[in-house]
């Protein structure tokens, strides 16, 4: 099993809609967590952290659910412009520097 | 404010021939350092990641080091380049030991080699 899974997508969603992607971790210690956003031939840009009580930034929603191991990303209304590839990243130990990429979930939102 | 430099942007090499890559980050200190490469329609692969000066962990066995000769600045190489070196180079740093930081990307170097 992969160390963080992504479904890779496409999601081609229309204007408006709510789309949720999710993503999977294969350590149970696995201590943070975050979502980027990388547009095409860019580098990643942090999009949000994900922390354990959950946490909402506009029209983006993150959740942590460490029973089932997985983190959530939700986008509501969704925009042109947030056509892109949504990267989870697991921080897999306390006291290491590893961030594990997952390889993304491609988004196209269409008019 | 931290910034974080990469270059060059672009790169063509072919086969065997030698590569530097450089980045370079402003604005903080004693950061921790990574050079990730992401091949086309993949994920990021992490190369190496630096914590201080001359402290290099390798994370991939291959023909490709880096050095980190000051506190801000880390460089990739490679002797002898492969056609699957091929790729996105991306630079990234945190600031301090905690791994709840966030992780912040260079503007990144795309390398084809041919």
């Amino acid at each position: 099993r992969k160390e963080v899974e992504q479904d890779p997508g496409p999601f081609n969603v229309p204007e408006g809609a709510t789309v949720a992607f999710n993503c999977t971790y294969s350590n149970s210690a696995s201590q943070s967590f975050f979502w980027y956003r990388q547009d095409c031939r860019k580098e990643p840009k942090l999009l949000m952290s994900v922390y354990s009580s959950g946490n909402e930034d506009g029209r983006f929603t993150a959740q942590l659910n460490r029973a089932s191991q997985y983190i959530s990303l939700l986008i509501r209304d969704s925009k042109l412009s947030d056509s892109a590839t949504y990267l989870c990243v697991v921080v897999p130990n306390s006291g290491t520097y590893k961030y594990i990429f997952g390889t993304g979930t491609r988004l196209k939102v269409l008019a | 404010s931290q910034t974080i430099h990469q270059w060059p942007a672009t790169l063509v090499q072919p086969v065997g021939s030698p590569l530097s890559l450089e980045c370079t980050v402003e604005g903080t200190s004693n950061p921790n350092l990574y050079w990730y490469r992401q091949a086309a329609g993949r994920g990021l692969q992490l190369l190496f990641y630096s914590v201080g000066i001359g402290q290099i962990s390798s994370e991939v066995p291959q023909n490709l080091s880096a050095s980190r000769p000051q506190d801000r600045q880390f460089i990739l190489s490679s002797k002898k380049l492969l056609l699957s070196d091929s790729g996105f180079y991306l630079c990234a740093w945190i600031t301090g030991l905690s791994s709840y930081n966030e992780q912040f990307f260079g503007p990144g170097t795309r390398l084809t080699v041919l």
